[in-house]
């Protein structure tokens, strides 16, 4: 199955600053790669997804890379606000041609936004 | 409103004590999963569903079971519930895999 490594646990930012987050997935055959973020006592909500024919997508403060050669994907939070503060979960779903895989999830980060 | 609803959303209970969460969505979604939260370990995938009576295994599946007899619904069976299971749970759907997962509220387990 899909194994998908997150880094860093933790990240602390000064206001204004930029924030990357990254992670890794195992099976090449992932083909889509979703970010969510849940503030505290929260659900879980989606902030960008990008599939795998798209190297980049933006938008506003945010932005998500995707390398399908080395399996890394990257958030990238720029101008960085108090509200940006909470847990960010990266997460991949592998493509079996008709079968249906489940969405496997990233450990989160915790992002911690410094006035 | 468009939305997943997850009932209770607070439980104790004790070990082996039957219990059923229940998780409706009202936005004819196709998709529906079952996905455990424990810190440091982030979300993790029960059991999830592609349609009626299709439903399959995710990551930790062992101790629970699902059923998918309506499309808007889909309950999480803990049939002899151990303390270990003790977690935050969310429901969630989507049109697809590929598509927006929205989340319900979560339900706080705890297993004494």
């Amino acid at each position: 199955g899909e194994n998908v490594e997150q880094h860093p646990s933790t990240l602390s930012v000064q206001e204004g600053d930029s924030a990357v987050i990254k992670c890794t997935y195992s099976d090449s055959a992932s083909n889509y790669f979703p970010w969510y973020k849940q503030e505290l006592g929260k659900r879980p909500q989606l902030i960008i997804d990008i599939r795998s024919n798209v190297g980049e997508k933006k938008d506003q403060r945010i932005a998500v890379t995707l390398n399908k050669t080395a399996k890394h994907f990257s958030l990238h939070i720029t101008e960085t606000q108090p509200e940006d503060s909470a847990v960010y979960f990266c997460a991949a779903r592998p493509y079996s041609g008709g079968g249906a895989d489940g969405l496997t999830f990233g450990k989160g980060t915790h992002l911690i936004i410094q006035p | 409103e468009a939305q997943v609803t997850q009932n209770p959303r607070y439980l104790i209970t004790v070990t082996g004590k039957k219990l059923t969460v229940t998780c409706s969505q009202n936005m004819n979604h196709e998709y529906m999963s079952w996905y455990r939260q424990d810190p440091g370990l982030g979300l993790r995938q029960i059991y999830y569903s592609m349609n009626v009576e299709v439903t399959d295994k995710g990551d930790v599946p062992e101790g629970y079971k699902v059923s998918r007899k309506e499309k808007r619904n889909f309950p999480l069976i803990l049939e002899s519930p151990s303390p270990n299971q003790t977690s935050l749970y969310f429901c969630a759907s989507s049109l697809s895999p590929h598509y927006e997962q929205y989340f319900g509220p979560g339900t706080r387990l705890t297993v004494t």
